[in-house]
């Protein structure tokens, strides 16, 4: 069974913090590990595709990072706002892929003002 | 225009009905999945097309079945509803694989009474 976990389950920051959670990976298989952005109400939106150990992206003040050998990946919010209040999933796609994303449950950030 | 929908968002219906959820996708992508997200958060895929293709079948009570006329849509059929098929489904899409990442729709929230 393949599982992926995300820490925190919840964050609460103030305006203008810094932040960064966590996903964890099986550290064989691997392919690919996406994140995604998911707004109340709204669906899932994805922020970055990783496949690279090593990898680092960065949209704006969002950026994350990839370490496929220990099987983590960290996402940072520099200055969180209000509108990066949302649940963040990560998805890990195994190489012995069906196509078949493996979701994280998410970290859900609010951002008071 | 939206890229991924699904009708209805909402339906509530009693135990032992049958129901359809419809999704259709205007990206031009090969690949749509249904999901569920179960009462933890998680979205637990359930199907997965390929062109028409079954290409995922998880373990999913037989009273749930995909139906996919074209590429462009996947529908999902549920028999003899039950008390426990409440949740939110979302139908997503990609290119191909999953590997540049999955567009989801808006969720369809079903509630058995």
């Amino acid at each position: 069974i393949l599982n992926v976990e995300q820490s925190p389950q919840s964050l609460h920051v103030q305006e203008g913090d810094s932040t960064n959670f966590t996903c964890s990976f099986p550290s064989s298989n691997f392919y690919a590990l996406h994140w995604y952005r998911w707004e109340t109400a709204k669906s899932p939106e994805a922020l970055f595709v990783m496949t690279l150990n090593g990898d680092e992206k960065k949209k704006g003040r969002i950026s994350a990072t990839l370490n496929t050998k220990e099987g983590y990946s960290y996402l940072y919010i520099k200055g969180s706002q209000p509108e990066d209040s949302a649940t963040y999933l990560c998805a890990f796609y195994p190489s012995s892929n069906t196509g078949k994303l493996i979701f994280g449950q998410g970290t859900t950030l609010q951002v008071k003002p | 225009d939206t890229a991924v929908s699904q009708t209805p968002k909402y339906l509530v219906t009693q135990m032992g009905n049958d129901k359809s959820i419809k999704c259709e996708q205007n990206l031009g992508h090969d690949t749509m999945y249904w999901y569920k997200q179960d009462s933890k958060k998680f979205l637990k895929i359930m199907f997965s097309y390929n062109n028409k293709e079954l290409i995922i079948n998880e373990t999913v009570p037989n009273r749930f079945s995909p139906k996919s006329p074209d590429k462009a849509h996947l529908n999902l059929h549920i028999n003899s509803l039950e008390l426990g098929d409440s949740a939110v489904y979302f139908c997503a899409s990609s290119a191909r694989d999953s590997f540049y990442g999955q567009y989801f729709g808006p969720g369809t929230r079903l509630t058995v009474t």
